[in-house]
């Protein structure tokens, strides 16, 4: 089993919709968990970190972490063309980051 | 802005020379950095966790005497990668941050696309 899990994709969504991504993790002692994108070409740049259970927003993106259920997500409200990337989950360990594999997400205008 | 940069973003050589990337942090001190791989359409792979003033700690699978990790200081990390071949061509992405709280997250400079001709 790999230690962080994400639905590769692609995933399409249309633009003015909901994009929902989804994670989950192995490590039941993991504390702190990140959502990275990533635009083809690029290095992945942070857009949100949660370290509690429950929903954390911040403008048009919510993080929403379950640690019973070892499962974290993004929420991507209004989707416009331009968030069109590769979305990785992280998961920090004592001290090393893991990545999942990442979701490919295409917004359609 | 930027709090981590890398350079040089795009390098092309000849099969069997050695390429040296560097990472820096620049808002802030960094004992420890880390640096990536990553192959098309793949994931970011951690290659190393490189210590300022100590050796760095390689991945399994990694030789560490083709991928020389240099910590010198607190803010610059070094990756060479010696006598390089096409199969080394890939994007290398360092990082930095992270490690003095678990909430702190890693700040990733703008990555080297790396061909080996």
């Amino acid at each position: 089993q790999k230690e962080v899990e994400q639905n590769s994709g692609p995933l399409s969504v249309p633009e003015g919709a909901i994009a929902s991504l989804n994670c989950t993790y192995s490590d039941r002692g993991s504390q702190s968990f990140f959502w990275y994108r990533q635009y083809s070409g690029k290095s992945p740049e942070l857009i949100m970190s949660i370290y509690s259970n429950g929903d954390k927003e911040d403008g048009r993106f919510t993080a929403q972490l379950n640690k019973a259920s070892q499962y974290v997500s993004l929420l991507i409200r209004d989707s416009q063309p331009s968030d069109s990337a590769t979305y990785l989950c992280a998961v920090k360990g004592a001290q090393k980051l893991v990545f999942g594999q990442g979701t490919r997400l295409t917004i359609n205008p | 802005g930027a709090v981590v940069s890398q350079h040089p973003s795009w390098v092309i050589c000849k099969s069997g020379t050695s390429v040296k990337i560097e990472c820096r942090s620049l808002d802030f001190q960094a004992t420890t950095m880390f640096w990536y791989r990553q192959f098309p359409k793949q994931s970011l792979m951690l290659m190393a966790t490189s210590n300022e003033g100590s050796k760095a700690t390689y991945e399994q699978g990694v030789e560490k005497d083709k991928f020389l990790i240099n910590h010198a200081s607190l803010t610059l990390s070094t990756l060479t990668v010696t006598s390089a071949h096409p199969e080394d061509s890939s994007f290398y992405i360092c990082s930095a941050g992270g490690t003095a709280t678990l909430r702190q997250p890693q700040h990733f400079g703008d990555g080297t696309r790396l061909s080996i001709l």
